[in-house]
């Protein structure tokens, strides 16, 4: 059973639409992350929940917008895509947000390319 | 403002051991220091994770002096499939910041 899933795995589309990527986790973990990978491999993170509860909301543009319907999902919904949203986008849950000794667990990511 | 820096590549060949360092000079006192591997079209994996002193698993070790303000990954007898990107990520127990390096390119030569 795959730990942290994300769909859909590959997104083309064009600049303006709107979009959504989804994410599950079957660990029973408290916290979901989503995080943004460009080019070079920099990851970005870019919002936290924890029990369904946002605690970490970077410098994002509002465009984004995540949504937790429950703990075992995270859902990130962007508006108006711009082609500098063109990147890797992953989804990563651990089990506590406040204990930095508990390793996060990553899906294998959504290549978002805008045209 | 916290940092965490790390060496954009490096190169090794295999049976060789390989030492990435990572410098975090903010690291707070109940800071951890977690470790990851990327491998292309794949999410990062935990590698290892530690506190203080040496810590070590069945892939690799983590070594951090005293003063913590830097960790070293420590990749003991390589092969061509630990080429991968290795993040290094301190997490601010303060305020849950994710502090992550911007990773290292580890290519491992036959």
């Amino acid at each position: 059973d795959t730990a942290v899933s994300q769909t859909p795995k590959y997104l083309v589309t064009q600049m303006g639409n709107d979009k959504s990527i989804k994410c599950e986790q079957n660990l029973g973990h408290d916290t979901m992350y989503w995080y943004k990978q460009d080019s070079k491999k920099f990851l970005k993170i870019m919002f936290s929940y924890n029990n369904k509860e946002l605690i970490i909301n970077e410098t994002v543009p509002n465009r984004f917008s995540p949504k937790s319907p429950d703990k075992a999902h995270l859902n990130l919904h962007i508006n108006s895509l711009e082609l500098g949203d063109s990147a890797v986008y992953f989804c990563a849950s651990s089990q506590d947000l406040g204990a930095g000794n508990q390793p996060q667990h990553f899906g294998d990511g959504t290549r978002l390319s805008i045209l | 403002l916290a940092k965490t820096t790390q060496p954009i590549s490096m190169d090794s060949y295999e049976g060789q051991e390989v030492n990435i360092t990572c410098s975090h000079n903010n690291i707070a006192t109940n800071d951890y220091i977690t470790w990851y591997q990327q491998f292309p079209s794949q999410g990062p994996r935990f590698i290892i994770q530690g506190y203080k002193t040496k810590v070590t698993n069945e892939v690799a070790s983590l070594f951090i002096p005293a003063d913590r303000k830097s960790s070293t990954l420590s990749l003991p007898r390589v092969s061509l499939s630990d080429t991968a990107v290795y993040y290094c990520l301190v997490i601010m127990d303060s305020n849950y910041q994710l502090i992550w390096g911007a990773g290292t390119k580890l290519i491992i030569k036959p």
